[in-house]
């Protein structure tokens, strides 16, 4: 079993939809959660970064964590076609460098 | 435009070819990453340099070398490749160790031949 899993889609959804992406874990070690978002070509780029459970919200992005279930997701509302690209989401343990990865969601949004 | 710098930003290069890739920060991050990826999958750890000093190799084949001059700038030394590492390479960094999130360059995009 992976220690992160997400499911790598496609997603395709019309402008405008609330999209949500998900990913679970099982190391219960885990304590800091990132979603990056990754255009063709391009490096992963920050979204969100969050410590504890409960939501974070930045703009139309909504980070939830539920540590009690080993289980994040990430909401996007009023989705635009410029948020087609991978997401990726990413977890650590409090100590140490290991990044911890899941495969990546392709998000599509058509106009 | 990312604050993690790299370049070149596509390279290509013969089996026999010695080439460095670069990296560059100025965030006063003192904890500096590579990464390779391969298409559709996750970003995978190379090395990982602290306070300048190499503190995870994880089991890279030595005709990849890594090196960081300073606390800004990282280096990947590349000598013999294979077709198959051929990939994108990403650089990170991060402004400690542990309890931060890595800030990635735009990477490049390697092809052996």
């Amino acid at each position: 079993q992976k220690e992160v899993e997400q499911d790598p889609g496609p997603l395709s959804v019309p402008e405008g939809a609330i999209v949500s992406l998900n990913c679970t874990y099982s190391n219960s070690a885990f304590q800091y959660f990132m979603w990056y978002r990754q255009y063709s070509r391009k490096g992963p780029e920050l979204l969100m970064y969050t410590y504890s459970s409960g939501n974070k919200e930045d703009g139309r992005f909504t980070a939830q964590v539920d540590k009690s279930s080993k289980y994040i997701s990430l909401f996007i509302r009023d989705s635009q076609p410029s948020d087609s690209a991978t997401y990726l989401c990413a977890m650590m343990i409090n100590t140490g460098n290991q990044f911890y990865f899941g495969t990546g969601t392709s998000l599509t949004v058509i106009p | 435009d990312t604050e993690v710098t790299q370049t070149p930003k596509h390279l290509v290069m013969g089996m026999t070819n010695k080439k460095s890739l670069k990296c560059e920060q100025h965030m006063g991050h003192r904890a500096m990453y590579w990464y390779k990826q391969k298409a559709k999958k996750p970003p995978e750890l190379m090395f990982v340099y602290s306070y300048e000093k190499l503190s995870i190799n994880e089991s890279v084949p030595s005709r990849f070398s890594p090196e960081c001059p300073n606390s800004s700038l990282l280096n990947l030394h590349l000598h013999a490749l294979q077709p198959e590492d051929s990939a994108l390479y990403l650089c990170a960094s991060s402004p400690r160790e542990g309890g931060s999130p890595l800030h990635f360059g735009n990477g490049t995009r390697l092809t052996v031949t």
